[in-house]
């Protein structure tokens, strides 16, 4: 089965400017997170999504990033306006349903250089 | 807060050597624990967990880990590594009442030299 998909890869940004990260999960899994990697430091949620729902945005700084899930499948991220500190990778992760007996897919990630 | 540390940031091994990354957690409640390895050029994914009954979890390519709850502990061990185990390696801890989230330790990379 294919596994979780990420675009882009790769992407340099200057300070102020916007930019949107996107995630296509497994087929038919519920659960949908993003997660913010900063060198040296374990992932991080940043909000967790059910089919088109938030369950858990606690960790999103709201007044510059925001995300959605429209549909309950593909989802973005944006940024706007970015900020040095916000140089990390993005890793989505999509689960079959939400709970931790649930396994967490994670996609190959979107690096992020803010300039 | 709820927080997980590992103790080692980078471990460099000869092959055939016995492994053994520290991981401990700060949460009172009950928690399911997982380790988590990230290949060179590949994503995260998942090595073993554990959430209940025998301590000593066995995992994927010879990984083990055992959960020492008065510890608020779940080292991750290895008796023989090889070249291929090089990688980087997180501890995760979830809070039963948190859905599926998941708080990551900082990582260890092991360097494995053949």
């Amino acid at each position: 089965e294919a596994g979780v998909a990420q675009s882009p890869r790769y992407k340099i940004i200057e300070k102020r400017q916007s930019v949107a990260f996107w995630c296509n999960p497994i087929s038919g899994h519920a659960t949908l997170y993003w997660y913010q990697q900063i060198l040296g430091q374990g992932p991080k949620l940043l909000i967790q999504f059910q089919n088109n729902g938030v369950v858990d945005d606690s960790q999103l700084p709201k007044d510059r990033f925001s995300a959605e899930r429209l549909k309950g499948v593909d989802s973005t991220l944006k940024i706007q306006p970015a900020k040095l500190e916000d140089s990390a990778v993005y890793l989505c992760a999509s689960s079959l349903e939400q709970g931790a007996l649930y396994e967490q897919y994670f996609g190959p990630g979107t690096r992020l250089t803010v300039t | 807060a709820q927080s997980v540390s590992q103790h080692n940031h980078h471990v460099i091994l000869s092959e055939a050597a016995s492994l053994e990354l520290g991981c401990n957690y700060s949460y009172g409640g009950t928690v399911n624990l997982f380790w988590y390895v990230q290949y060179p050029g590949q994503h995260l994914q998942l090595l073993l967990k554990y959430f209940s009954g025998d301590p000593l979890v066995k995992g994927i390519k010879g990984f083990e880990a055992e959960f020492i709850k008065s510890k608020f502990s779940f080292n991750l061990r290895k008796p023989s590594v090889q070249w291929s185990d090089t990688a980087e390696y997180f501890c995760a801890v979830n809070a039963d009442n948190q859905g599926g989230k998941l708080i990551f330790g900082q990582g260890t990379e092991l360097s494995v030299k053949p």
